[in-house]
């Protein structure tokens, strides 16, 4: 079946730090992967994504890339920020499920300044 | 533009009563799904709506729970009886169709306790 894993929270990391969220999928089809974000008190948002292997997908200094070889799609930002602290959810959909979104746990981040 | 809207935030009652959920897409967004939340999970899909017509309903637990969109624009769920255990959060989204890739915008959700 399809299914998303994602590392476990919670991450807490100081202001400035390098963030890595590690996601893995496992798809019957060819997936479309997406990152979405939830800030505390909002619904979730799109952050990012790629339909295809190698694809990068970017937004609000954060990254992530499809790769096909590993089953990976981690999301990445170089300095993080207080005001990125949120729950962060990995999820993909394949053509057989026509769109419907198969999401990850969720990993909560914590910025400290 | 407004985004999705859903109505009430937050909701308590007794199990065994009923609840109705009320959800207002996109102007314009053909494809409304809801998703249930647990607490620490993530959201998993009930049911998808075409316009108003229910193309993926396999996860929604017809004996206690139903979902209409009679003119393709909002949406109701409802559960009857509630249980215990749909203390949850409730999502809707809606996308302009319900393409592989095409973006699902998510509204606030409702918190369902149920004592």
């Amino acid at each position: 079946g399809n299914s998303v894993t994602q590392m476990e929270g919670p991450v807490t990391l100081s202001e400035e730090a390098f963030l890595t969220i590690n996601c893995t999928y496992t798809a019957t089809g060819y997936p479309s992967l997406f990152w979405y974000v939830q800030y505390p008190g909002e619904g979730l948002q799109l952050l990012l994504k790629a339909t295809k292997a190698d694809d990068k997908g970017s937004n609000k200094g954060f990254e992530a890339t499809y790769r096909k070889e590993t089953t990976s799609f981690h999301l990445e930002k170089g300095s993080v920020q207080v005001s990125d602290s949120a729950v962060y959810f990995c999820a993909l959909t394949v053509g057989g499920s026509q769109g419907n979104l198969i999401f990850g746990k969720g990993t909560k981040l914590s910025v400290k300044p | 533009e407004a985004g999705v809207v859903q109505s009430p935030r937050y909701k308590i009652i007794e199990k065994k009563q009923p609840v109705a959920f009320w959800c207002n897409p996109i102007s314009g967004h053909n494809t409304l799904y809801w998703y249930l939340q647990n607490l620490g999970q993530g959201p998993e899909l009930l049911i998808r709506y075409e316009n108003e017509e229910a193309v993926d309903d396999s996860q929604l637990p017809k004996d206690r729970f139903s979902a209409e969109r009679l003119k393709g624009v909002d949406s109701t769920l409802k559960i009857q009886p509630a249980e215990l255990g749909d203390s949850a959060v409730y999502l809707c989204a809606s996308s302009t169709s319900g393409l592989v890739g095409n973006e699902q915008f998510f509204g606030p959700g409702t918190r369902l306790t149920v004592l």
